[in-house]
């Protein structure tokens, strides 16, 4: 059974980095890909990023200049920085794994969001 | 950025009923769509991809239609575990985006 459990600092302050980490278990980070999404108090969830198991990631253009996801393949864990955060960061954050299942005939995938951590909650403040 | 319209943005319904909840993009995203469930306290769970696959597990009273920009998900008969909100995403293009949600209440 795969799960994922997201951990870091619930209290970050204004300029500093956030830094969580995503453990896998049940499943090897090498062989999907992995999405971070994120979701402030009482509002809808965002999707922020994600990081393909090459290595490869895309990130949503509002955070591109201060996010970094990156893949820890010895710990099996995926990693989310977030640089200069302010109080707008603050959110509860989830990781994903990315399903996807070949579209027929073009080849190319659909993608979902198949697995869920718990989530961790992060609030900015002095 | 593809925007994502949820309609309505929160319904009353009573166990039993037929819910219909419609999700709009701004473009066409063929049928690149899924709709994800959260419970209050709750991460998002998967129930539908690809606008109409229904994920392994998920109860058979959930069905999503639709194709182009405009898609569907409809509860046949809302069960008292169905009570909470849901959301559309679309995975067509990057950035993916999320509707803003649909909240399903009890009358």
């Amino acid at each position: 059974q795969v799960q994922l459990q997201e951990s870091g600092p619930g209290l970050v302050k204004p300029s500093e980095t956030l830094s969580l980490t995503c453990s896998v278990s049940g499943d090897s980070i090498s062989s999907h890909y992995w999405s971070w999404i994120r979701q402030p108090p009482g509002k809808g969830l965002e999707w922020i990023g994600y990081i393909q198991y090459s290595g490869t990631t895309n990130y949503i253009p509002s955070l591109k200049s201060r996010i970094t996801i990156s893949l820890d393949t010895p710990k099996n864990e995926v990693s989310l920085k977030l640089n200069s955060v302010t109080a707008a960061d603050t959110a509860m954050y989830y990781c994903a794994r990315v399903g996807r299942v070949r579209r027929v005939p073009s080849g190319d995938y659909y993608y979902y969001l198949d697995v869920w951590g718990k989530g961790t909650a992060v609030t900015v403040s002095s | 950025a593809i925007q994502m319209t949820q309609s309505p943005s929160s319904l009353s319904a009573s166990v039993g009923d037929r819910v219909t909840i419609t999700c709009r993009a701004s473009q066409g995203i063929r049928n690149d769509l899924g709709w994800y469930q959260q419970k209050p306290g709750k991460a998002p769970e998967l129930l539908i991809y690809a606008a109409s696959t229904l994920q392994s597990g998920v109860p058979s009273r959930f069905s999503g239609s639709g194709s182009g920009s405009d898609f569907t998900l409809t509860i046949r008969s809302l069960q008292p575990e169905d009570f909470a909100t849901y959301y559309c995403l679309q995975d067509y293009d990057y950035p993916w985006t999320f509707g803003q949600g649909t909240k399903v209440e009890i009358k």
